[in-house]
């Protein structure tokens, strides 16, 4: 497993701001995610975030409303853009220790940052 | 048909009971299954990997079974600190490390 380590744990933010949520590891691992879990729902994939390039991301996320960033293979970081309520969601970075090519890459949860818009 | 569906319970059992979840996915190539399990306000927790042959941790037993493509979960001698969420998660079509996942399943273990 890897431990994983998120910050802040929690925000409250004012409707058109931004936050920068930070994810590190205490291990080095190629592939990195972040999700998002709205209240009461299940975990939705946002991104993947590449070492040294751009993140990926799945439909329905943009990379002007959720950049991301990931300098090396231990951080990242995510950042929620011009926020509205809508935005007001448990965020989660993962990251994948299957070692690479194998069939059960398992992932592993941060403890997420829980943010409230405004 | 969602991609990967749980059925939502809650499952409320006494403790000491024997309680099993289904979770049916609809790609039927899939080859990674997983079971999660997630306290209230916290992250999602690896379980178990469910193999093919099916695996048993503890009380802890998963199976796959691909001719009906679904995975199952069962907890024997339930305890009270089993009362959680308990997400499923398989493979997406497009990628071998791109999970999706159900939308859990509430257990609630009472004394």
């Amino acid at each position: 497993s890897a431990v994983i380590s998120q910050k802040p744990s929690r925000d409250i933010c004012q409707r058109g701001t931004s936050l920068t949520i930070q994810c590190q590891v205490d291990s080095q691992v190629t592939m990195m995610f972040w999700y998002r879990q709205q209240p009461g729902q299940s975990l939705t994939l946002i991104a993947t975030a590449n070492q040294g390039s751009e993140a990926t991301y799945e439909s329905g996320f943009v990379i002007d409303k959720f950049p991301i960033s990931r300098p090396n293979l231990t951080f990242s970081t995510l950042t929620v853009s011009n926020m509205s309520p809508e935005d007001s969601s448990i965020y989660l970075c993962s990251v994948d220790v299957g070692g690479g090519g194998g069939i059960l890459n398992e992932q592993f949860f941060g403890p997420g940052t829980r943010l409230t818009v405004l | 048909r969602k991609e990967v569906e749980q059925d939502p319970g809650p499952f409320n059992v006494p403790e000491g009971a024997t309680v099993a979840f289904n979770c049916t996915y609809s790609n039927s190539a899939s080859q990674s299954f997983f079971w999660y399990r997630q306290d209230c306000r916290k992250e999602p927790k690896l379980l178990m990997s469910v193999y093919s042959s099916g695996n048993e941790d503890g009380r802890f037993t998963a199976q796959l079974n691909r001719a009906s493509q679904y995975i199952s979960l069962l907890i024997r001698d339930s305890k009270l600190s089993d009362s959680a969420t308990y997400l499923c998660a398989v493979n997406r079509e497009d990628s071998s490390y791109k999970l999706i996942f159900g939308s859990g399943t509430r257990l609630l273990v009472r004394p």
